[in-house]
């Protein structure tokens, strides 16, 4: 069936250094691509998504691109702060059918100061 | 807006009892979305609807069943609860399927 792998599962980095994370997905149909953030003991929130027409996208320190052929994505934080310390979760789905919404198994950020 | 609201934050169930989770939206979503969350793992659907009388099931139907009588709301039942759906389950829903998912704040259900 259709999968979302992501990685790492935590990530560890110095404010105000790089952060990145990878997803890759199994079905070929899919063409919209969500990121979440989610804080501990709170609620999944949207911080940036991505659909197929476009290559990538960027929204302040946050961007994402996508790689079509070789089936993966990934998330792009810049000048890390203590406040982008969370889970980060991506997903993939297909139009017109919500039971394809996939979620990643997360990756827990932590910024060192 | 209060956004998406759920009741109750947290219930202990003994194993066999069923119970109601209550998800309501009042920003007039078509889209509403069940999911688990499991320790330290990411998110699993469990059923969704795309409106009212209309619902399926997600990766994790097993043990759930759901209705969507009204746009507002969507409640998830469990039958016979088993100590697997030991789990924070977070409704969310969207102006379509492809759009924003505004989450609920969750329930922390444990069953023993």
């Amino acid at each position: 069936g259709e999968n979302v792998e992501q990685h790492p599962s935590t990530l560890s980095v110095q404010e105000g250094d790089s952060a990145v994370i990878k997803c890759t997905y199994s079905d070929s149909a899919s063409n919209y691509f969500p990121w979440y953030k989610q804080e501990l003991g709170k609620r999944p929130q949207l911080i940036i998504d991505i659909r197929s027409n476009v290559g990538e996208k960027k929204d302040q320190r946050i961007a994402v691109t996508l790689n079509k052929t070789a089936k993966h994505f990934s998330l792009h934080i810049t000048e890390t702060q203590p406040e982008d310390s969370a889970v980060y979760f991506c997903a993939a789905s297909r139009w017109s059918s919500a039971s394809k919404i996939i979620f990643g198994s997360g990756t827990r950020l932590s910024i060192r100061p | 807006n209060a956004g998406v609201t759920q009741t109750p934050k947290f219930r202990i169930l003994k194993i066999g009892q069923s119970m109601t989770l209550q998800c309501t939206q009042d920003m007039n979503h078509n889209y509403m979305y069940w999911y688990r969350q499991d320790p330290g793992m990411g998110l699993k659907l469990i059923y969704y609807s795309v409106g009212a009388g209309i619902t399926d099931k997600g990766e994790v139907p097993n043990g759930y069943n759901v209705s969507r009588s009204t746009t507002e709301d969507f409640p998830l039942r469990l039958e016979l609860a088993a100590p697997s759906q030991t789990s924070v389950y977070f409704c969310a829903s969207s102006s379509g399927g492809q759009e924003t998912q505004y989450f609920g704040p969750g329930t922390r259900l444990l069953v023993l």
